[in-house]
């Protein structure tokens, strides 16, 4: 249990294009959902955190209007980078918790997705 | 807000010795802290974790140790192995499930 995937794992656009990531939880029911942007080197740097059907909660310094997230389902969020520079190329991770069994606080993370705009 | 402290930074041990990861954390309040292992270009993975009203844990060549009153916890690995090389973090989780992330530590053991 406990599989949380991403896609695309990795995409090269072009400056001022938008993009589109999507998290899944694979075989439970994710109640919260989080993304995390990782530069190398470096550690995790949580930008949102969303629950299904409502509005993300983004952290302080994060743009909503460029980041935009979407829980539609208990199964599904996506993290839409808009109009992307260079400066957005990262590695953005996402990560889910809800599994039934353990406690509301224990996230499970996908691969990570790999962004590079040129 | 929570701040986490982790360290070493890189660690070289020798394969079969063990190694030992150390945190520091803030916030009183925290009362979960899971370890993740994180691969070269994958996400992190979790290996362990333990809650504030535990003291030790342990699951075969891991176990982890907290010490709430000093607010460290710690990762022990044992007899390690050459695929026991990658990024590990140490998270310390309080309310409204925010994380806070130590800085990485990266294992290497040397065959």
């Amino acid at each position: 249990g406990a599989v949380v995937s991403q896609h695309p794992s990795w995409v090269i656009c072009k400056s001022g294009t938008s993009v589109k990531i999507e998290c899944r939880s694979l075989d439970f029911q994710a109640t919260t959902m989080f993304w995390y942007r990782q530069f190398p080197k470096q550690s995790l740097m949580l930008m949102a955190t969303s629950n299904e059907g409502s509005k993300a909660t983004y952290e302080q310094g994060v743009e909503k209007d460029k980041f935009l997230i979407n829980h539609a389902s208990l199964t599904l969020s996506t993290l839409t980078v808009t109009s992307a520079h260079p400066e957005d190329s990262s590695f953005y991770i996402c990560s889910a918790s809800g599994l039934a069994g353990r406690s509301t606080d224990t996230q499970y993370f996908g691969p990570g997705t790999r962004l590079t705009v040129l | 807000g929570e701040n986490v402290e982790q360290h070493p930074s890189t660690l070289s041990v020798q394969e079969g010795d063990s190694a030992v990861i150390k945190c520091t954390y803030s916030d009183s309040a925290s009362n979960y802290f899971p370890w993740y292992k994180q691969e070269l270009g994958k996400g992190p993975q979790l290996i362990i974790d333990i809650r504030s009203n535990v003291g030790e844990k342990k699951d075969q060549r891991i176990a982890v140790t907290l010490n709430k009153t000093a607010k460290h916890f710690s990762l022990h690995i044992t007899e390690t192995q050459p695929e026991d090389s990658a990024v590990y973090f140490c998270a310390a989780v309080g309310g409204y499930q925010k994380v806070t992330f130590g800085i990485g530590t990266k294992l290497q053991v040397i065959p």
